[in-house]
């Protein structure tokens, strides 16, 4: 059975940082691509930024180019997310998502059941 | 404002068909496989549909998806109660080199 589970939300301040992590399990994690995904309260999804399965190519979304890094550690089977210089509008959920080994990084089929960011003083 | 366009709403009865609309552009939808997912209250995102037309192991076929040129639109025929939920479209965007979505749309069983 496919597992992914995030951890490493929690409350910081504006400014500050955050390392989410993604821990998965019941899929060969080095084969399979990988994102990260966003809710703001009340709001709809944005993706945040995407990774291969080597971890050579990452995307990233506009809103978060230079203050977010993603990462992984196939050893592991663990994803991360780097976050830096943080911001009120950066608030939400943050799910990751299992790319589907076919199609392109808008086409997940597991997700986890995500870990909320609070950015407040 | 999404780059991929939704309506905000949508509404039937049970047993009814209902349609939602995703628009875009020639560097997404245009060029680009549409998916689309399901969250349900509370939950985390579902996928429904991908490459536009297919279902994943699961999902019943009561669920569609069609892609006409810049557009798409998921069709749910058989309405039934626990539809209710947020439906959202996405694709990959050749011009911002990332994955979009749209705004969402809220889908009330009457």
């Amino acid at each position: 059975e496919v597992q992914l589970l995030e951890s490493g939300g929690g409350l910081v301040q504006p400014g500050g940082s955050l390392r989410l992590s993604c821990a998965v399990s019941g899929f060969t994690f080095s084969s399979d691509a990988m994102s990260w995904v966003r809710q703001a309260p009340g709001k709809g999804l944005e993706w945040v930024s995407g990774i291969s399965g080597s971890g050579g190519n990452t995307y990233y979304a506009d809103s978060v180019k230079g203050r977010f890094t993603i990462s992984r550690d196939n050893s592991r089977n663990t994803l991360y997310l780097q976050m830096n210089s943080l911001r009120a509008e950066d608030t939400a959920v943050y799910y990751c998502a299992k790319k589907m080994t076919s199609g392109s990084y808008a086409n997940c089929d597991y997700w986890g059941q995500g870990t909320l960011v609070t950015v407040s003083s | 404002q999404s780059v991929l366009t939704q309506p905000p709403s949508a509404s039937g009865t049970p047993g009814q068909r209902v349609t939602i609309s995703c628009s875009g552009r020639s560097s997404n939808i245009g060029t680009k496989t549409v998916h689309w997912y399901q969250q349900l209250p509370g939950t985390a995102p579902k996928l429904l549909i991908y490459s536009s037309n297919q279902r994943p192991s699961g999902v019943p076929d009561r669920f569609s998806g069609s892609k006409s040129g810049t557009s798409a639109s998921l069709a749910i025929s058989g309405l039934q109660s626990e539809d209710e939920a947020d439906y959202y479209c996405a694709a990959w965007d050749d011009s911002l080199n990332g994955v979009v979505f749209g705004g969402g749309t809220k889908l009330t069983v009457l």
